[in-house]
């Protein structure tokens, strides 16, 4: 099955530093993919969408300065966030979502990666 | 490999019928969490799950959590076309700090 792989998975970082998370479809390309936060036991918070080729769509309240998300093929998106921040560390997820259109998947299958834990220290 | 195994992968059915989707964990969660995914959008959160046993309804949709924290349904009454969408299961293993494993998600197709 299509599989995503997040890296890393666990990352601690000075505040002050930048911190980059990749996302990867492993064998499937990923026209869309997305990225979310989460606090500890609250649900996903999407933070934005990001389009192969194209500038991320940030969610309302998401600083686009301070999380970076670069998606430069159909398989990699990167979020990087930066001068981070102790309020910063949190459990980031992404997903991507199969380009085909051939049914059942409609273009809408999506898949998620493990998720990344960032301490900022 | 997948931590939480979700099924069926798609399920179609009438408008009016029932539809559940399954998830089981090889080991104890913390917690089951839902989403769900409507065509073209992003998952959405549903409902969460903490003690053994937990039922809760949201309106046409049953939500369970098995005895042992290993297991957990949802279940829709007479479904409608506003129920089209993917059904995601996530859960914690143990600290809610670590990792959400997810399911692959049920996609549910209604037929009017």
């Amino acid at each position: 099955g299509a599989v995503v792989s997040q890296h890393p998975s666990w990352v601690i970082c000075k505040s002050g530093t930048s911190v980059k998370i990749e996302c990867r479809s492993l064998d499937f390309q990923a026209t869309t993919m997305f990225w979310y936060r989460q606090f500890p036991k609250q649900s996903l918070m999407l933070m934005a969408t990001s389009n192969e080729g194209s500038k991320a769509t940030y969610e309302q309240g998401v600083e686009k300065d301070k999380f970076l998300i670069n998606h430069a093929s159909l398989t990699l998106s990167t979020l990087t966030v930066t001068s981070a921040h102790p309020e910063d560390s949190s459990f980031y997820i992404c997903s991507a979502r199969v380009s085909s259109n051939s049914w059942p998947s409609s273009g809408n299958t999506i898949y998620f990666g493990e998720g990344s834990w960032l301490t900022v220290v | 490999g997948q931590q939480v195994m979700q099924i069926p992968q798609y399920q179609h059915v009438q408008e009016g019928e029932d539809f559940t989707t399954y998830c089981n964990s090889s080991t104890t969660l913390s917690n089951i969490q839902w989403y769900k995914q409507r065509p073209g959008g992003h998952p959405v959160f549903l409902i969460q799950l903490v003690k053994s046993g937990e039922v809760k309804k949201q309106k046409r949709l049953t939500f369970q959590f098995g005895e042992a924290k290993k297991n957990s349904s949802l279940h829709i009454t007479a479904t409608q076309t506003t129920d089209v969408g993917t059904y995601f299961c996530a859960g914690h293993r143990g600290s809610t700090l670590g990792r959400l494993y997810f399911g692959r998600g049920t996609q549910l197709t209604v037929w009017p």
